[in-house]
């Protein structure tokens, strides 16, 4: 089966406070993970990917095949972090395309 | 560069009733993928037109179509509405299998 899991579906932090939205994935394939982000009226884009191990806004995302993990994090939040954050799995299709699976999101908010 | 864009951006339709979404993709993008976005959920996989051919599609009935056209654009019909279809749907395009870019959604409301 392939599922993403975000367990919280809201998060509040503190700016400067540290933050970490989790995502677990059930998949049986070699995985490959991303993370989406909505700011407030703005279209879903891409935050960051796994196999690009790279840091985007200050954000890290590390895959952990053994607990199943992607767990998104920042040291430090700031108040423009504040948006709509989906996990998401890329999976095969029966008809040889690739597709998006995503999690139900978390909403964060970063709170001056 | 243009990027995604769909129409219309609203919409409301009744039970039974037929609907066509359409979408122009970001520019030298030859790949579209549907996907339907319930409120608090998150985006799901509808299918995925590439050349002009469906090539993958998520678990939706058969009422559920598409098209893409030798431009790329795309549109995406969806027959006998039923309350359930009510959600965002959002189109997104690529070039073959790479970075999906999303447009902002068409909302569709049946009554």
């Amino acid at each position: 089966a392939q599922r993403v899991t975000q367990p919280e579906k809201l998060l509040s932090v503190f700016k400067g406070a540290p933050v970490e939205l989790k995502c677990n994935y059930s998949y049986s394939g070699s995985p490959e993970l991303f993370w989406y982000v909505q700011y407030s009226r703005q279209r879903l884009q891409l935050l960051l990917r796994h196999i690009s191990r790279e840091s985007i806004k200050g954000f890290t995302a590390d895959l952990n095949k053994g607990e199943t993990s992607f767990h998104l994090k920042k040291p430090f939040a700031q108040e423009e972090d504040s948006a709509m954050y989906y996990c998401a799995l890329r999976a095969g299709t029966q008809g040889g395309s690739e597709k998006l699976v995503f999690g139900k999101g978390t909403k964060l908010t970063v709170n001056p | 560069e243009t990027g995604v864009t769909q129409s219309p951006t609203h919409l409301i339709k009744t039970r039974g009733q037929q609907v066509t979404l359409r979408c122009s993709s970001q520019s030298g993008h030859n790949t579209v993928s549907w996907y339907q976005q319930a409120l608090g959920q998150g985006p799901q996989f509808i299918f995925q037109y590439y050349r002009e051919e469906e090539n993958g599609r998520g678990n939706f009935p058969p009422r559920f179509s598409g098209l893409q056209f030798p431009n790329y654009s795309s549109e995406l019909n969806v027959n006998a509405l039923e309350l359930d279809d009510s959600a965002l749907y959002l189109c997104a395009s690529s070039l073959s299998f790479g970075e999906l870019f999303f447009g902002e959604g068409s909302r569709l409301t049946v009554l």
